[in-house]
């Protein structure tokens, strides 16, 4: 069964450091894979997502996602935070049938 | 294109009352799913359709909880009778054939007292 792990519930960091979010999946297919982002009190939007070729996926407000078969990992980062990226972050694979599994979520907490 | 269309934004509702949220796709959309999100038990999958037709309501907590999708534009999540431990904020997302991603609405946030 395909299933997603995102390590941390809680991460913090300060304003300016690099964030890191890290996302594990397993899966027996060739997966999408997909990171998205809920601000306070609205719905999820999406990041960023990798199908196929480059492995290296930019999204949206800086943030960059390496597909790493070999570690069937998919981590976020973005090299400096600012207190606007302040959110809840979910990583998702969809394996097909166009249902994506969840992960936990991740918030990320910027420090002044 | 407006994206997807919750409706109501809040519900506030009394123990025993029937809920409707309501839902529109993206145009042109052929997956429709709800979800549920809650501190304790994060983003859960409830059902979704594909072409109007319910594909998979494993996640439909029980008999209360009821969906429909009428039309391609259009779908209701029914609660009844609504309980307590159903507050949450509630979610619909559409898809399309061309990629995976999933497009969500704003959102529901049900209490009930």
């Amino acid at each position: 069964a395909q299933s997603v792990t995102q390590l941390g519930s809680h991460v913090s960091v300060s304003e300016g450091a690099l964030v890191l979010l890290r996302c594990n999946y397993s899966s027996s297919v060739p997966p999408y894979l997909f990171w998205y982002v809920q601000y306070p009190n609205q719905g999820l939007q999406l990041l960023l997502k990798y199908t196929t070729g480059a492995t290296l996926v930019k999204g949206i407000n800086g943030f960059e996602a390496e597909f790493k078969k070999s570690e069937t990992s998919f981590h976020l980062t973005k090299p400096s935070a600012h207190m606007s990226d302040a959110a809840e972050y979910f990583c998702a694979v969809s394996v097909g049938n166009y249902q994506l599994i969840w992960g936990a979520g991740t918030k990320l907490i910027i420090k002044p | 294109d407006a994206g997807v269309i919750q409706s109501p934004r809040h519900e506030v509702t009394e123990m025993g009352q029937e809920v409707t949220l309501r839902c529109k796709p993206i145009s042109g959309h052929d997956y429709l799913f709800w979800y549920r999100q809650t501190m304790m038990r994060g983003l859960e999958l409830l059902i979704y359709f594909n072409n109007n037709v319910p594909i998979d309501d494993s996640g439909m907590p029980e008999d209360r909880f009821s969906a429909k999708m009428p039309n391609a534009s259009f779908s209701t999540l029914k609660i009844q009778p609504s309980e307590p431990r159903d507050s949450a904020v509630y979610f619909c997302a559409s898809s399309n054939l061309k990629n995976h991603e999933q497009y969500f609405g704003p959102g529901t946030r049900l209490t009930v007292t």
